[in-house]
């Protein structure tokens, strides 16, 4: 199964606003409200930053924000700060039988 | 302090076998879901397979169903993967992540990864 897609690269100066899509299928991002985000810097393990399409886990700035429509999800990163540069990644249930699938990542640069 | 611990680095041959290590403390192991992910140098995050650590049961992706098996002790709260029949493309870091729900319902969540291990398929 292809991953979901994202765009390859985005960026935006300190302060303004990034949308990263993850486009997916009525069999993943369509059918369930399982949509997370990761974000991951280089050499580093991912860390959740939004989950169930639009929730923040504790210690998530509320300048993270996830939305969904159809079979594409969003995440919305307000407010750019350099410590936000990294790859972020979406992630969605998958079909019967507990499957994942996550998109090829987006490298998100605070220029 | 909940951790996933994983196992070091490892160099094979093709056509070989490796079995990589995660092992976890700092909660109640059998309530909680372990998920493996890889990543290839470079691309981005793959899923592999889960186990449900209270009965052993498996579930693989389509893509490695056959060369993948997971494995579990539960005396030790350790998880294990072996891949067989390795090729080049396997090279990749693996992570052992656990789901985040504590009641074997599948969350979809990672809340908590393992350090990473790196597996080099090369002749």
């Amino acid at each position: 199964q292809p991953a979901l897609t994202q765009p390859r690269s985005v960026s935006g100066s300190p302060g303004q606003s990034v949308t990263i899509s993850c486009i997916g299928t009525s069999s993943d991002v369509g059918a369930y409200n399982y949509v997370s985000w990761y974000q991951q810097h280089p050499g580093k393990a991912p860390k959740v930053m939004i989950y169930d399409v639009t929730k923040r886990p504790s210690g998530v700035p509320d300048r993270f924000s996830g939305s969904k429509s159809g079979n594409t999800a969003s995440l919305t990163i307000s407010g750019l700060q350099p410590e936000d540069e990294a790859v972020y990644s979406c992630c969605s249930a998958a079909g019967m039988h507990s499957h994942v699938i996550f998109g090829a990542g987006t490298k998100l640069t605070v220029l | 302090q909940v951790r996933l611990v994983q196992s070091g680095a490892e160099v094979r041959k093709p056509g070989a076998s490796v079995k990589i290590s995660c092992k976890a403390s700092g909660y109640t192991f059998i309530n909680y879901y372990i998920h493996w992910v890889r990543q290839a140098p470079g691309q981005g995050l793959e899923w592999v397979a889960l186990l449900n650590p209270s009965g052993g049961l498996t579930t693989y992706s389509q893509k490695f169903q056959g060369r993948v098996t997971m494995t579990r002790d539960t005396s030790t709260g350790t998880v294990d993967m072996e891949v067989s029949s390795l090729r080049s493309e396997d090279t990749a870091v693996y992570y052992c992540a656990r789901d985040s729900s504590p009641w074997l319902v599948h969350s979809y969540v990672f809340d908590i990864w393992g350090q990473g291990t790196m597996v080099t398929v090369s002749s």
